[in-house]
C-alpha cells in the first residue's frame, strides 16, 4: 500500500499568511494526487486534483504542485473560512489512501 | 440540485449487519464511479470501497474485505454498502462519494453514522 505522510500535522497561522502543506508518498504516484478540505461536522471538499488542477469553484489562492513522491498545497493568503483540516489522497492505485491530515488553526 | 444523500446508519451490535444506501440526484449517476469512505470518531479519512460505472471493477480496503459489499443500481441512481460481521472498529461516519480516474470524490454526501456497540 502507498503511505502518504503530511507535514506539519498541525499549524497555527493568521489571516493573510501564506501556508504550505506537504505530502510525501512512499512510492512514486506520478501526478495522481488530490487535496481535500474538511471542516468540523462536514463532508470533505475537493480542492485540487492531478496534483495541480484547481477544482471548479475553488478560490485561486489555493494551488498545488509536485510529481512523483513530493507534493505541496499552498494557500497564498489565508482567509477566515480556510481554517480547517486538509488531507491529501493518492489515486495512483488501490487501495486509495489518505494522508493523516493537517489541522490549520487560527493563531 | 446535484447531491448525494446517505441513509441506513444506526446502532448495531458486534457481529450484526446493516445496509447503507446513497441516493444520487441532479446528475447522470450511471456515468460515474463511486466510493464509500469512512471516518472514525476524531480520526482521519479512510477509503472503504470502490465500484465502476457498470460494476465490472470492485475494490475494497483490506480492513473490510469479506465483510462489506459495495453495489449499485443505475436504474435507481443508488449506491449501497452491505455491512456484515460488524466490529467495534467499524464505528464511523460513512460517506458516499462520486469519483473519476483522477480523484476519489468531487461530490460527497452528508454522511451517515454507524455505531457498533453492545
Amino acid at each position: 500500500d502507498i503511505q502518504l505522510t503530511q507535514s506539519p500535522s498541525s499549524v497555527s497561522a493568521s489571516v493573510g499568511d501564506r501556508v504550505i502543506i506537504t505530502c510525501r508518498a512512499s512510492q512514486g504516484i506520478s501526478s495522481w494526487l488530490a487535496w481535500y478540505q474538511q471542516k468540523p461536522g462536514k463532508a470533505p471538499k475537493l480542492l485540487i486534483f492531478d496534483a495541480s488542477t484547481l477544482q471548479s469553484g475553488v478560490p485561486a489562492r489555493f494551488s498545488g504542485s509536485g510529481f512523483g513522491t513530493d507534493f505541496t498545497l499552498t494557500i497564498s493568503s489565508l482567509q477566515p473560512e480556510d481554517f480547517a483540516t486538509y488531507y491529501c489522497q493518492q489515486a495512483n492505485n488501490f487501495p486509495y489512501t489518505f494522508g493523516q491530515g493537517t489541522r490549520l488553526e487560527i493563531k | 440540485e446535484v447531491q448525494l444523500v446517505e441513509s441506513g446508519g444506526g446502532l448495531v451490535q458486534p457481529g450484526g449487519s446493516l445496509r447503507l444506501s446513497c441516493a444520487a440526484s441532479g446528475f447522470t449517476f450511471r456515468f460515474y464511479s463511486m466510493s464509500w469512505v469512512r471516518q472514525a470518531p476524531g480520526k482521519g479519512l479512510e477509503w472503504v470501497a470502490y465500484i465502476t460505472t457498470t460494476s465490472t471493477t470492485i475494490e475494497y480496503a483490506d480492513s473490510v474485505k469479506g465483510r462489506l459489499t459495495i453495489s449499485r443500481d443505475n436504474a435507481k441512481s443508488s449506491l449501497y454498502l452491505q455491512m456484515s460481521s460488524l466490529r467495534d472498529e467499524d464505528t464511523a461516519i460513512y460517506y458516499c462519494a462520486r469519483g473519476s480516474g483522477s480523484f476519489l470524490g468531487d461530490l460527497w454526501g452528508q454522511g451517515t453514522q454507524v455505531t457498533v456497540s453492545s
